[in-house]
């Protein structure tokens, strides 16, 4: 039973357009979304997250939507750059403190 | 300050042996969460240790265990290991309290043969 799904597996951008990566969830008590990014050969690193009482928050080039009533957000990067190509995991937290995450999409940044 | 750290990075083991993974997380963080990540089902959670007690598990196998330290430092270990428990596998840590944040270290990637 996944909680925390990203349906793309891979997503292709030209540089400077933008990236809108999706994530769709079953669980109404999450109560963060976080977004994820990693390169190969290590950890994943916190990019940006979103309280679920939220339903936008901004980060630079990076800006998440929630949108609770149809349990779905998206990550917007803008303008995507080479620097962006990698896994970005969502992930999802539950009140106890419990982190799901999904299976990654990978960004490809063509030039 | 310091960040996650997993030893050892690289590891490769038989069919049927038992593995420990270690993990120190970031000073002052007391909950260490562990993950799998495998190129079909991305990261999945195994368990989370909090103040030395295990307060959440995922839905792996009985042989996948571990432990955390007064120092906060976890230990996961697998044993019998099999073929498919080949993968990266991941440390988190976190205060535990507010900041939603996990801090990740580098992965032990195991290959058993």
């Amino acid at each position: 039973d996944q909680q925390v799904k990203q349906n793309s597996p891979s997503l292709s951008v030209q540089e400077g357009r933008i990236s809108i990566l999706n994530c769709d969830y079953t669980n109404s008590m999450f109560d963060y979304f976080l977004w994820y990014k990693k390169y190969p050969a290590e950890g994943p690193t916190f990019l940006i997250s979103i309280s679920s009482i939220k339903d936008k928050n901004e980060d630079g080039r990076f800006t998440v939507f929630l949108n609770k009533s149809a349990k779905h957000l998206s990550l917007h990067i803008v303008p995507s750059q080479p620097g962006d190509s990698a896994v970005y995991f969502c992930a999802a937290r539950l009140r106890d403190d419990k982190i799901i995450f999904g299976k990654g999409t990978r960004l490809h940044i063509l030039p | 300050k310091a960040g996650v750290t997993q030893t050892p990075r690289y590891l490769i083991k038989t069919r049927g042996q038992q593995v420990t993974l270690s993990c120190s997380p970031i000073s002052g963080h007391r909950s260490v969460s562990w993950y799998q990540q495998t190129p079909g089902q991305g990261l999945q959670f195994l368990f989370e240790y909090f103040s030395e007690t295990q307060r959440n598990k995922g839905n792996f196998p009985g042989r996948f265990s571990g432990r955390q330290f007064s120092n906060s430092r976890s230990e996961m270990n697998v044993s019998t290991l099999e073929l498919g428990d080949s993968a990266l596998y991941l440390c988190a840590s976190t205060t535990g309290g507010i900041i939603t944040e996990a801090f990740f270290g580098q992965g032990t990637r195991l290959t058993v043969v």
